[in-house]
């Protein structure tokens, strides 16, 4: 699976948009972009994800880039219970043969008041 | 309410007393697994199956064993605990279908004397 590089922490202001990088420059063509974030030692949340398109949904968007080579996840309107550690994984169409995320140190997102 | 249940949630025990964790997913999902985290190491996967009666090691087996006889449950089963299993534990499940989008339980807290 292909390897992914986000920064260690992030700071945002509550209410304002968070913006949250990944790059991910070995991902192959069957490899899907992934987030998933981890609330203070909570179980991990799946968010979204997509494979070249620009993805929405009611947590989050997803923009990838022409080239696939790097994301970012963004949170439109952040809130204090948005303090998380976010994941950016790529992971192959269908799971590949064990289903198996691949889960790196992430990003702490920290909002403030 | 779709859910990851695991049971127990904290579990303080000593070295060589056999423990089971559970697991059960009330979505039909085909597909579970098991991991653990660390400090500094992430997440990994223990064990997964994609079915009943079909399951095979991820990256860290060693010392653990589990079963799939029914479709939502998947026990994580410690015969011999060793103070190097204690860790926070998770459950997963997903439908095994094109995506890799998982449902984590809320975790287990183990502490191995």
């Amino acid at each position: 699976d292909a390897k992914t590089t986000q920064p260690t922490s992030m700071d945002c202001a509550e209410g304002r948009a968070a913006n949250l990088p990944c790059n991910h420059s070995t991902i192959s063509g069957n490899e899907y972009v992934y987030w998933y974030r981890q609330i203070h030692s909570q179980g991990p949340q799946y968010i979204i994800h997509g494979l070249k398109n620009n993805e929405t949904n009611e947590m989050a968007s997803l923009i990838i880039t022409e080239d696939r080579k790097s994301s970012t996840l963004i949170l439109p309107h952040a809130t204090l219970r948005d303090t998380a550690v976010y994941y950016c994984i790529v992971s192959p169409w269908g799971g590949g043969s064990n289903y198996k995320l691949t889960f790196g140190k992430g990003t702490l997102l920290t909002v403030n008041p | 309410e779709a859910q990851v249940t695991q049971n127990p949630r904290y579990l303080i025990t000593v070295t060589g007393k056999k423990l089971t964790v559970t697991c059960s997913q009330n979505m039909n999902h085909e597909y579970m697994s098991w991991y653990r985290q660390d400090p500094g190491l992430g997440l990994r996967q223990i064990y997964y199956s994609m079915n009943v009666e079909v399951t095979d090691k991820g990256d860290v087996p060693e010392g653990y064993k589990v079963s799939r006889k029914e479709k939502r449950n998947f026990p994580l089963i410690l015969e011999s605990p060793s103070p190097n299993q204690t860790s926070l534990y998770f459950c997963a499940s997903s439908l095994s279908t094109r995506y890799n989008e998982q449902f984590f339980g809320p975790g287990t807290r183990l502490t191995v004397l």
